[in-house]
């Protein structure tokens, strides 16, 4: 069955430096999305993706982050300037068009700051 | 945020009968309801959805209900297997021009005891 691929699994950066967490979606879907989980707390949304644009972005995806497909395959998720309070497992989700359809998750990157 | 609430963190169940998971939302707009299970060092995996205009929607061991006049759903799984023991998440989803963040509950980790 076709998965949504993350990587790193792990990534460790000091902070104020730049990280840039990789995704591979499923390969038909078009609406990409990353959701991060703060260790204890809920999974929230950051930010959506279509046809090269931004779609919807939540206030925690402030000009710290930013979102590109450089390419067929992948979606990223560059945090500049990285601080403590950025440590979380991110998601990267994908799904595919038509209505009520269910975005799919990878296994997330966990990202600690130092 | 508690527009989606999971009020009870964890549940056990006999292994062979049925597992019932609660979750409540605040905002009628909210259209698409879906459920995810979470093991450990995964991301979540789509279970099952149901829109906003049914009131079940059942898939193999797996059904889920929704009271629109309650703002409540719940899912069944009957019956439980030694595999379900995960973390279930609700999540809820507010259609808006296309954009499609999902909304996520707290989890309730479910224990199946053989």
């Amino acid at each position: 069955e076709p998965e949504v691929t993350q990587t790193p699994s792990h990534q460790v950066t000091q902070m104020g430096q730049e990280v840039i967490l990789r995704c591979v979606p499923i390969s038909n879907h078009l609406y990409f999305y990353w959701y991060r989980q703060i260790l204890g707390q809920k999974v929230e949304f950051l930010v959506s993706f279509y046809n090269n644009e931004i779609s919807e972005k939540s206030e925690i995806f402030d000009d710290q982050f930013s979102v590109e497909r450089p390419d067929g395959s992948n979606f990223t998720l560059k945090i500049r300037s990285t601080k403590l309070e950025d440590s979380a497992m991110y998601f990267c989700a994908s799904r595919t068009t038509g209505a009520d359809q269910p975005q799919h998750f990878g296994d997330g990157t966990r990202l600690s700051i130092l | 945020d508690q527009q989606v609430k999971q009020n009870s963190p964890s549940l056990s169940v006999q292994e062979g009968r049925i597992s019932i998971l609660n979750c409540d939302y605040t905002n009628s707009m909210f259209d698409y309801f879906l459920w995810y299970k979470k093991y450990p060092a995964e991301g979540p995996t789509f279970l099952i959805s149901i829109s906003s205009i049914k009131d079940k929607n059942e898939d193999g061991r797996f059904t889920v209900f929704l009271n629109k006049s309650a703002k409540h759903l719940s899912l069944h799984i009957v019956p439980s297997q030694p595999g379900d023991s995960a973390v279930y998440f609700c999540a809820a989803r507010l259609s808006n021009f296309g954009n499609e963040k999902l909304t996520f509950g707290t989890g309730t980790r479910l224990t199946i005891i053989p």
